[in-house]
């Protein structure tokens, strides 16, 4: 089945700063998602991005499914944004396959 | 909001008693997952309904886990006989094309 990786496992940023977050898959896909969880424990779906780009106020991703991989850019960070953030990612009506999540901090 | 619910949301057993977890879905989604995520992992897979036919089961899932989704409406998780390696988040989702998660329920088995 798919496999998914994710880099940076960890990232600590300043508040204001912006970062890249990458997710890797190892096969074609029919559906790719990110996901935030909160330090409460709920995830929250942030996009739906099978293929081509998004953006929803300071967090946009881009998908480029012919070379496997997506990225999710957060702009001008905020404490708010702390938590792990996780791709899925699936090959079609099958269940969508998580890596590990990269932890952001995010410091005043 | 009709989001996806879950009951209870912690739940804490002694090793050997049979729990059971409830999950109500977004009501026009017909795919119901359940995933279970430990520390510093991403949640993993362990079976999933459309409408109400239990169409994929994970080799993680063992005997002594049983779903149920009568009428293709809310779903039950039951774990019989618990072991303290059964302690960990139980998450349910609905996907319409984007997928919805619920809260959650923490099991710790003592």
């Amino acid at each position: 089945g798919i496999q998914v990786e994710q880099s940076p496992p960890d990232l600590i940023l300043q508040e204001g700063a912006n970062s890249t977050l990458r997710c890797n898959f190892s096969d074609s896909v029919n559906n790719l998602q990110w996901f935030h969880q909160n330090p409460w424990g709920q995830l929250i779906n942030l996009f739906y991005i099978p293929s081509g780009t998004k953006q929803n106020g300071r967090l946009s991703a881009t998908t480029v499914a012919t070379e496997r991989y997506s990225l999710l850019y957060i702009s001008s960070s905020q404490t708010t944004d702390s938590g792990v953030y996780f791709c899925a990612a699936d090959s079609g009506n099958t269940p969508l396959v998580f890596g590990k999540g990269t932890r952001l901090s995010v410091i005043a | 909001d009709t989001g996806v619910s879950q009951d209870p949301r912690h739940k804490i057993t002694k090793r050997g008693q049979n729990v059971t977890f409830r999950c109500d879905p977004i009501s026009e989604h017909n795919r119901l997952y359940w995933y279970r995520q430990t520390l510093g992992q991403g949640p993993e897979f362990l079976t999933y309904f459309q409408n109400e036919a239990q169409l994929e089961k994970s080799r993680l899932l063992s005997d002594r886990f049983s779903a149920e989704r009568p009428k293709g409406s809310f779903s039950t998780l039951e774990i019989q006989r618990t072991e303290q390696g059964d302690s960990a988040m139980y998450l349910c989702a609905s996907r319409g094309y984007k997928q919805f998660f619920g809260p959650g329920t923490r099991l710790t088995v003592l």
